[in-house]
């Protein structure tokens, strides 16, 4: 059982907008950075969005994220079929003092 | 260019140890927090220990605190777990991982991970 809450799965067609939501608590997203990660089919997770919409260099504008209180969301615009992946959301917990992952959401684009 | 690169994985028997490392390259190591992270194949990601920049201080998940200990060598820019009285749930791919930036307690860059299997 995931601290972070993702749904577990979500679809979308070629140039479709999707967003995936990340529900947590007011130690965790509540009053910290969350973080967006991009994990590709046997592949590692990279960075993908964190913050107010910070991106790593190479990372498209088609992603990006809003918090409102407890609660995250990614939204990815222009869906395109490499978009297909993995995506967790991560934050910092006061409470735990440690990083909390959310169970991950697999999204397949039809 | 930032490049973590993880060993030391392997197959263990239940109740045995292992010491992973993970290189550094690419930045100024003595400058970041540090994580492991696992997954089993699969499954999730779930966070398995922290140390900041200069070895001070150090967090552990409550499945490993006690047997599994972060540690780190500026000097070779190099990062370790050592796992002890390993169990069949600690298999799992496991991750080195920096912080996003000096300071700043998300995980940023990830490894390739190195795979720990424990035989029951």
């Amino acid at each position: 059982q995931s601290v972070l809450t993702q749904p577990p799965s979500a679809s979308g067609t070629p140039g479709q907008r999707v967003t995936i939501s990340c529900s947590g608590s007011s130690s965790n997203i509540g009053s910290n950075n969350v973080y967006w990660y991009q994990q590709l089919p046997g592949t590692a997770p990279k960075l993908l969005i964190y913050g107010n919409n910070q991106r790593p260099s190479g990372v498209p504008d088609r992603f990006s994220v809003s918090k409102s209180g407890t609660s995250a969301s990614l939204a990815i615009s222009g869906l395109r079929s490499e978009d297909e992946a993995d995506y967790y959301c991560a934050a910092w917990d006061d409470s735990l003092s440690g990083v909390v992952f959310g169970g991950g959401t697999k999204l397949t684009v039809l | 260019e930032v490049q973590l690169v993880e060993s030391g994985g392997g197959l263990v028997q239940s109740g045995g140890s292992l010491r992973l490392s993970c290189a550094a390259s690419g930045f100024t190591f003595s400058m970041y927090w540090m994580y492991w992270v696992r997954q089993v194949p699969g499954k999730g990601l779930v966070w398995v220990a922290r140390l900041n920049n200069d070895g001070s201080g150090t967090n552990y998940a409550d499945s490993v605190r006690g047997r599994f200990t972060i540690s780190r060598d500026n000097a070779k820019n190099t990062l370790y777990l050592q796992m002890n009285s390993l169990r069949a749930e600690d298999t799992a791919v496991y991750y080195c991982a920096r912080a996003v930036d000096p300071g700043v307690r998300g995980v940023g860059y990830w490894g390739q991970g190195t795979l720990v299997t424990v035989s029951s």
